[in-house]
Parts: C-alpha cells; sequence; structure tokens
C-alpha cells in the first residue's frame, strides 16, 4: 500500500463547477497536509495547508481533514480553466513542522470552457 | 530574490560524471530539502537540512548521492557516476514553519 494515495483522475469538470480532489494516507501520527498545484514543467506551488479535523476556506479553495478517516481532500469551487494543472496531495510523516513531505503520485485537472 | 533559486536550470552530462546541482533557498529559511521528480515515480523526499546538518538523509538512494549545505544558506547536491536512472527534476524546498516552498528545479539528462 502506498503511503500517500490519490484518486486516479484524471479528472474533468466544466467550467464552474466544484472539483473534488481526494486523498488518503497511512501513517495515522501524520500531523500536517498540504496541497500543490503543479502546471505542466513547472514546479509545485503551494496551494493550502491544514493540520486540524475539519475544514479550512481560502478563496475558491477549500481543505477538509478527517484524521480518523485518515482522509484529506481539496475542493475547488467555480472552476476556472486556469485550475487545470496537477494537484498533489502531500504529508508530513514525522509529525512534527519539519519533516519530510510523503506526496501522492498526483491527481490530473482539466476544467473545460 | 524572493524565492527558491535553483541552477543550472537543465544540465545534460553523459553516463559516468559527476554533477553539482545548487540551491540558494529564501533568505531566513532554516530548513532545506532535496526531492526528485521523474515519470512514474512520482515526487520523492532525498534529504533534509535542519541549519548545516543533515537529520534524516534516508531519501538519497545510492551512496553516489551526496548533499552538503553551508553557512546555514546554500546546498549543493552532488552525483557521482551518473547512471541514465538518475535522470529526473530535481526539486529543493526550503522552510521556516512548516509550509515548504519549492524551487523552479534541475532538470536533469544522462545521455
Amino acid at each position: 500500500q502506498k503511503e500517500v494515495e490519490q484518486n486516479s483522475g484524471p479528472l474533468s469538470v466544466p467550467e464552474g463547477a466544484i472539483a473534488s480532489l481526494n486523498c488518503t494516507y497511512s501513517d495515522r501520527v501524520s500531523q500536517s497536509f498540504f496541497w500543490y498545484r503543479q502546471y505542466s514543467g513547472k514546479s509545485p506551488e503551494l496551494i493550502m495547508s491544514i493540520y486540524s479535523n475539519g475544514d479550512k476556506e481560502d478563496g475558491r479553495f477549500t481543505a477538509q481533514l478527517n484524521k480518523a478517516s485518515q482522509y484529506v481532500s481539496l475542493l475547488i469551487r467555480d472552476s476556472q480553466p486556469s485550475d487545470s494543472a496537477t494537484y498533489l496531495c502531500a504529508v508530513n510523516a514525522g509529525g512534527t513542522s519539519y519533516g519530510k513531505l510523503t506526496f501522492g503520485q498526483g491527481t490530473i485537472l482539466t476544467v473545460h470552457p | 530574490g524572493a524565492g527558491v533559486s535553483q541552477s543550472p536550470s537543465n544540465k545534460v552530462t553523459e553516463k559516468g560524471k559527476d554533477v553539482e546541482l545548487r540551491c540558494d533557498p529564501i533568505s531566513g529559511h532554516t530548513a532545506l530539502y532535496w526531492y526528485r521528480q521523474s515519470l512514474g515515480q512520482g515526487l520523492e523526499f532525498l534529504i533534509y537540512f535542519q541549519g548545516n546538518s543533515a537529520p534524516d538523509k534516508s531519501g538519497l538512494p545510492s551512496d553516489r548521492f551526496s548533499a552538503e549545505r553551508t553557512g546555514g544558506s546554500v546546498s549543493t547536491l552532488t552525483i557521482q557516476r551518473t547512471q541514465q536512472e538518475d535522470s529526473a527534476v530535481y526539486l529543493c524546498a526550503s522552510s521556516a514553519a512548516g509550509s515548504q516552498h519549492f524551487g523552479d528545479g534541475t532538470r536533469l539528462s544522462i545521455l
């Protein structure tokens, strides 16, 4: 079993719809969770971090964390073509703020006009 | 500069040669990380520095790989006797408190 798994995708949604990206992790002691966006040929860009159970909202993005289910998700509301990218879920494996990140394989999102 | 700076942006070298990749983190960031991203393997952790020491180097794939950091700032990743499987994008990230910010990476191609 992979340490961090993401829904395989690719995911295609129409412009204006909600895109839902999911991630599960295997290490129960994980404490910090991140979503990165990566455009083709570019480096990962941090878009959300979440540390506590529940929802965290930032503009059109909402991260949801459920530690009991070892599940973290990212919702993108009012999806735009510019949101088309690969979304990477990352988990801090060491349980501290400075530990290494373990990444999922990524979900490719396409938002079509 | 405002972000993490990596050089060179692209490196093409022959199998068996040594290469050095450089990372200049965001000013004031004490933590520095090296990752590797290749097709089919995703983004893999290589090594983590806190200041000049490396408390976690568990991701280095072989003893051909080494890294150092001096002055709590610039880091160099060295790959000796390169092999074709070393071809990848090598990414550096730095952080001050939790969130890691990535540089643009070095695309390494081994002929």
